[in-house]
């Protein structure tokens, strides 16, 4: 089925273990972005990219890197995991910068950091 | 004061019965989005409205613009309607995200 798919869905981290999460969407969407969702607050932009090689900050990208080497794939990283950094994490995208179209997003990945 | 407020924070309901979730926004939109998160689950994407009234199967999606206000509603709800509602804005660069709002529809 088309859509967004987020791997992994589930990972523990030790504090300062670096990860990837990885985003892959068919649908041929220009937008992609990375959101945490924390309890008790809306969802936050990380980092989001507006093509194939481009990537811009969000409202919360410290402690995060991306990379859009290719337009199907959005990787997070983090590069010394924190506990600050226990979320539940989406990834969504877009067929244009507005949401004309709307959003898809994908089934999370929840990361639990100790 | 969040930008996006949605009340209230938490519904129940018994089957049957209509439902309405409300979202207030103070910054200037060009759409607003009602997306719905199952537990567990991902975030699927319900509406986008930027005027008026959309309707899908049971839902219904309205907003006023010019009150800056939106409402969804759900009528003959049942238990797989259960659920976390999110209201989300389109403002000038980013989208602005609600803090949900949990449905228990009861048999």
């Amino acid at each position: 089925n088309a859509g967004v798919t987020q791997t992994p869905k589930f990972r523990v981290l030790k504090t300062g273990q670096s990860m990837t999460l990885l985003c892959a969407q068919d649908m041929n969407h220009e937008y992609m972005y990375w959101y945490r969702q924390d309890p008790g607050m809306g969802l936050r932009l990380i980092h989001y990219s507006v093509g194939e090689g481009t990537t811009a900050k969000g409202e919360v990208p410290d402690g995060y890197n991306v990379s859009r080497l290719k337009k199907q794939n959005f990787l997070l990283g983090l590069e010394s995991a924190a506990p600050s950094q226990t979320s539940v994490y989406f990834c969504a995208s877009s067929l244009s910068g507005q949401g004309t179209y709307g959003y898809t997003f994908g089934s999370g990945t929840r990361l639990t950091v100790v | 004061k969040n930008e996006v407020e949605q009340s209230p924070q938490n519904l129940t309901a018994q089957e049957g019965e209509f439902i309405t979730i409300n979202c207030s926004y103070s910054v200037g939109i060009s759409a607003l989005h009602w997306l719905q998160q199952h537990p567990g689950g991902g975030i699927v994407s319900l509406f986008m409205l930027s005027s008026g009234k959309k309707k899908h199967g049971r839902l219904i999606a309205t907003i006023n613009i010019q009150e800056k206000h939106s409402s969804l509603h759900i009528t003959a709800s049942h238990p797989r309607d259960s659920a976390v509602y999110i209201c989300a804005v389109k403002g000038v660069d980013k989208l602005i995200f609600g803090t949900g709002t949990r449905l228990q529809v009861f048999p």
